[in-house]
């Protein structure tokens, strides 16, 4: 699995955009690209998830290079909500296939 | 989205005794299914891959007699700690991915146990 490098901790204010940038040099021809969020003492929850180029949801987009050595979460107008830990993960997304975290990064948002 | 669910959501036990924590898979069915484990301020730490009908595929580091993993159907699988030890303290999240649902490739996760070993 490819590993991931992400910020440890980022800052925000309300209502403000948030990009997350996420580095995996390694990434290999069948890994995607997954982002979770978790919040204290829950599981993780599944954000966005992509392959290349650019993915949007409802909660959120994933931006991706043509190289896909790095990858961009990017959360629009944050709340206080928002707080939590936001992990990359990238691998092959076959049913048997393990998702190691990395360290993850803090998103802490003030009024 | 599909629905993991964990239970008991938190247990406290005395040292030496065996906890039993179950996940399940509500709306899908799961050969595979993952067991983490998460210390305060850490990221989770993979310990086992639970398969269904066969013997569960531990990480290194993680002693296969003392957290012994089952799983029984497509939809349960049970992690027990067995002879807890404070250190054994700890948040325990199981994951699973819907193998029956054509397009879904993201994985699902229990809402997470909290145990804590006295």
């Amino acid at each position: 699995l490819a590993k991931t490098t992400q910020p440890i901790s980022m800052d925000s204010y309300e209502g403000q955009e948030v990009n997350i940038t996420c580095s995996h040099n390694n990434i290999a021809t069948n890994d995607y690209i997954t982002w979770y969020q978790q919040f204290p003492s829950q599981g993780p929850r599944f954000i966005i998830q992509g392959y290349k180029t650019k993915v949007t949801n409802e909660v959120a987009s994933l931006f991706i290079p043509a190289d896909r050595k790095s990858s961009t979460l990017s959360l629009p107008r944050v709340s206080l909500s928002d707080t939590a830990v936001y992990y990359c993960l990238v691998g092959d997304m076959g049913g048997y296939s393990t998702l190691t975290f990395g360290k993850g990064t803090m998103l802490l948002v003030s009024p | 989205g599909a629905v993991v669910s964990q239970h008991p959501s938190r247990v406290i036990c005395k040292s030496g005794t065996s906890v039993k924590i179950e996940c399940r898979s509500l709306d899908f069915q799961a050969t595979t299914m993952f067991w983490y484990r998460q210390f305060p301020k850490k990221s989770l730490m993979l310990m086992a891959t639970s398969n269904e009908g066969s013997k569960a595929t531990y990480e290194q580091g993680v002693e296969k007699d003392k957290f012994l993993i089952n799983h029984a159907s497509l939809t349960l699988s049970t992690l027990t700690v067995t002879s807890a030890h404070p250190e054994d303290s700890s948040f325990y999240i199981c994951s699973a991915r819907p193998m029956d649902r054509a397009g879904i490739t993201e994985a699902f996760f229990g809402q997470g146990t909290r145990l804590t070993v006295v």
